[in-house]
């Protein structure tokens, strides 16, 4: 499976923006790049996703670098319910790839 | 939204008995998954399954575990004789396709304690 790194650990005070940076070197061509987060007691949630172009939807933005070797989930304004760990992921573009492989994710801590 | 629903929301029981986790896929969902997660632990894959059979599963998914769609609405995860070790948060997960653009709806989990 393709690797993403992340860091171990971020903080944030609330209301102000996010950047969560994850590398991903060995990004194949045609791999999408997902983000779910996963609040305490809650299974993992989707949050966006992109291939090239630069996304955004009602939770988030995600910034793709030109040349796709890093990408960065932006959370406008953070609140205390974004407190979570978020993670990033690879679909390979592999037709038999059937699952998502989670790393270990970055923590978020939102700081009132 | 809809939702992917697991019961129970918790399940105990003793070592080397059999238990039964229950998941409702969103209804018009072809791809069902099973993941857990060991407290503390990252999530991990433990199966995928479409069309009645098995797609893909992980080395963690051994001759103990199997899974079932029994009557086109229900997806179970059986674990024919528990071990300590099989302790952990369960979730189920579905999506209409296995497109890489689609996402996948979790559910809310079953913590399994095997005593």
């Amino acid at each position: 499976d393709a690797k993403t790194t992340q860091p171990n650990s971020m903080e944030s005070n609330e209301e102000e923006p996010v950047h969560l940076p994850c590398n991903h070197s060995t990004i194949s061509g045609t791999d999408y790049i997902h983000w779910y987060r996963q609040l305490p007691s809650q299974g993992p949630e989707y949050v966006i996703h992109g291939l090239t172009s630069n996304v955004n939807n009602r939770m988030a933005s995600l910034a793709i670098a030109e040349d796709r070797k890093s990408s960065t989930l932006i959370l406008h304004r953070a609140t205390l319910r974004d407190a979570a760990v978020y993670y990033c992921i690879l679909i390979i573009s592999n037709f038999g790839n059937e699952k998502l492989t989670f790393g270990t994710g970055t923590r978020l801590t939102i700081i009132p | 939204e809809p939702e992917v629903t697991q019961t129970p929301s918790h399940q105990v029981t003793q070592m080397g008995q059999e238990v039964i986790l229950r998941c409702v896929p969103i209804s018009n969902h072809l791809y069902f998954y099973w993941y857990r997660q060991i407290l503390g632990q990252k999530v991990e894959f433990l199966v995928s399954f479409y069309n009645n059979e098995i797609s893909e599963k992980s080395e963690i998914f051994d001759d103990q575990f199997s899974v079932e769609r029994p009557d086109g609405s229900n997806f179970t995860l059986k674990i024919r004789s528990t071990k300590l070790e099989d302790s952990a948060m369960y979730f189920c997960a579905s999506r209409p396709t296995r497109g890489q653009y689609e996402k996948l709806f979790f559910g809310s989990g079953t913590q399994l304690s095997v005593l």
